[in-house]
């Protein structure tokens, strides 16, 4: 059973355009929510992540969305760059220490210049 | 580089056969967590070490066994080897943090023949 669920699976987006990836939870016991952003023949790399205490974090070009109520979260890429063209994966863990992640299947990005 | 280091980069080895997985976490980090990726099942968790002691378990096969050594490096090991066991391995890294900030090395890519 899936525990997080990610969407789109894969997403095409114009150089200066605004890439969005959606993910869905059950479990209201997690309380922290990170994305990784994985390049070929790497490890994923932590991008941003959020509690949800707050409804949006922003870090640079990347934004957090969180809807509690809806149990939604999304990742927004503003101003997208051919070098943002990768896998990312969205991850819910319960307990504010030292939780296992459930991740989403990730969504391939690609960036046209 | 997110400081944590994984040996060796790629492994190649045949069915039946039994191998042994090397993390090193970021320096000061107690705590490890080992995560397999494969095309159909994504991003899966299955084991985690805190300061020495098994803390969580995932869907780990029996025939999959792990530790952490004093030195808190981390060891995974697989055997009876079959087709389905070749994916990437990842092993994460983690301080005893409010947010649960996990760091992944660079993978071991299994190929079983």
């Amino acid at each position: 059973q899936q525990q997080v669920k990610q969407s789109p699976q894969s997403l095409i987006v114009q150089k200066g355009g605004i890439s969005i990836i959606n993910c869905a939870y059950e479990n209201t016991a997690f309380d922290y929510f990170p994305w990784y952003q994985q390049f070929p023949g790497k490890g994923p790399a932590l991008l941003i992540a959020i509690r949800p205490d707050v409804s949006e974090k922003k870090e640079g070009r990347f934004t957090i969305s969180f809807n509690k109520s809806a149990k939604q979260f999304s990742l927004h890429i503003m101003d997208s760059q051919p070098g943002d063209s990768a896998t990312y994966f969205c991850a819910a863990s319960r307990g504010s220490t030292l939780g296992r992640l459930y991740f989403g299947r990730g969504t391939q990005l690609t960036v046209w210049p | 580089d997110s400081g944590v280091t994984q040996t060796p980069k790629h492994l190649i080895t045949a069915t039946g056969q039994r191998v042994t997985l090397r993390c090193s976490p970021r320096s000061g980090d107690l705590s490890v967590y080992w995560y397999q990726q494969s095309l159909d099942q994504g991003l899966q968790f299955l084991i985690q070490y805190y300061n020495g002691e098994e803390r969580a378990k995932g869907n780990i096969l029996e025939r999959f066994s792990a530790q952490q050594f004093p030195d808190l490096h981390s060891e995974l090991n697989l055997s009876s080897l079959e087709l389905g066991d070749s994916a990437l391995y990842f092993c994460a890294s983690s301080e005893r943090t409010e947010y649960n900030e996990q760091f992944f090395g660079p993978g071991t890519r299994l190929t079983v023949l």
